[in-house]
């Protein structure tokens, strides 16, 4: 029982390049979201889906698309990468009903 | 707009020394406020979950409690291992959890 993945742990881009962070569970948890944290900021919603075919934006949505095909995945995409999206993001699932939320270790991402 | 402010900002203790961390928040209508551990590197790891004014949960050498306004993480006699970040946040009516910014604790031996 691997919980809750993420990959890459690390990545370097440059300004304009795209990518997807991938996030994997096999709790079969419906819910799952995205978080990215920053020095100073706390850790903030980019987007969050209920079940699989259902996404909605969180707080800081501009920049980054999802989706999800499956439970068991929900990957984050950067259309364009700025240097403003240098961060450290982190994926969550949540069983409906339940309080506690799973994390994943993190990607951190750095975009020069 | 839900907010949650935590301080300190730092916090440094010798082993044993006692000691509580603040979460203040404003919420529209709590649907549980929860602490989080955080150590370097990794994900956030789930503590407690409070819902209502009064309510306290303990684990360990930590104890949560909540008023209407505030929460207090209550460390009592604290070892090394209990350095990390320690994150507060509060789900109101919109469903989503909104973090403090973190009191990142530091337990001296």
């Amino acid at each position: 029982n691997a919980g809750v993945t993420q990959t890459p742990k690390f990545q370097v881009l440059k300004t304009g390049q795209s990518m997807t962070l991938q996030c994997a569970q096999d709790m079969n948890h419906e819910y799952m979201s995205w978080y990215r944290q920053d020095p100073g900021m706390g850790l903030r919603l980019i987007h969050y889906s209920v079940g699989a075919g259902i996404t909605d934006q969180g707080e800081v949505p501009n920049g980054y698309n999802v989706s999800r095909s499956t439970t068991e995945d929900f990957p984050l995409r950067l259309l364009s990468a700025a240097p403003s999206q240098t961060s450290v993001y982190f994926c969550a699932t949540l069983m409906q009903g339940f309080s506690e939320q799973f994390f994943g270790p993190g990607t951190r991402l750095t975009v020069l | 707009e839900d907010q949650v402010t935590q301080s300190p900002e730092a916090l440094r203790l010798q082993e044993g020394e006692s000691s509580s961390l603040n979460c203040s928040y404003t919420v529209s209508g709590l649907r549980g406020l929860f602490w989080y551990r955080q150590d370097p590197g990794k994900g956030p790891e789930f503590l407690f979950t409070l819902y209502s004014a009064g309510e306290e949960k303990e684990k360990e050498r930590l104890k949560a409690t909540l008023t209407k306004k505030e929460s207090f993480l209550h460390i009592t006699a604290p070892k090394p291992e209990d350095s990390a970040t320690y994150l507060c946040a509060v789900k109101g009516g919109a469903q989503k959890l909104v973090f403090g910014q973190g009191t990142r604790l530091t337990i001296n031996p």
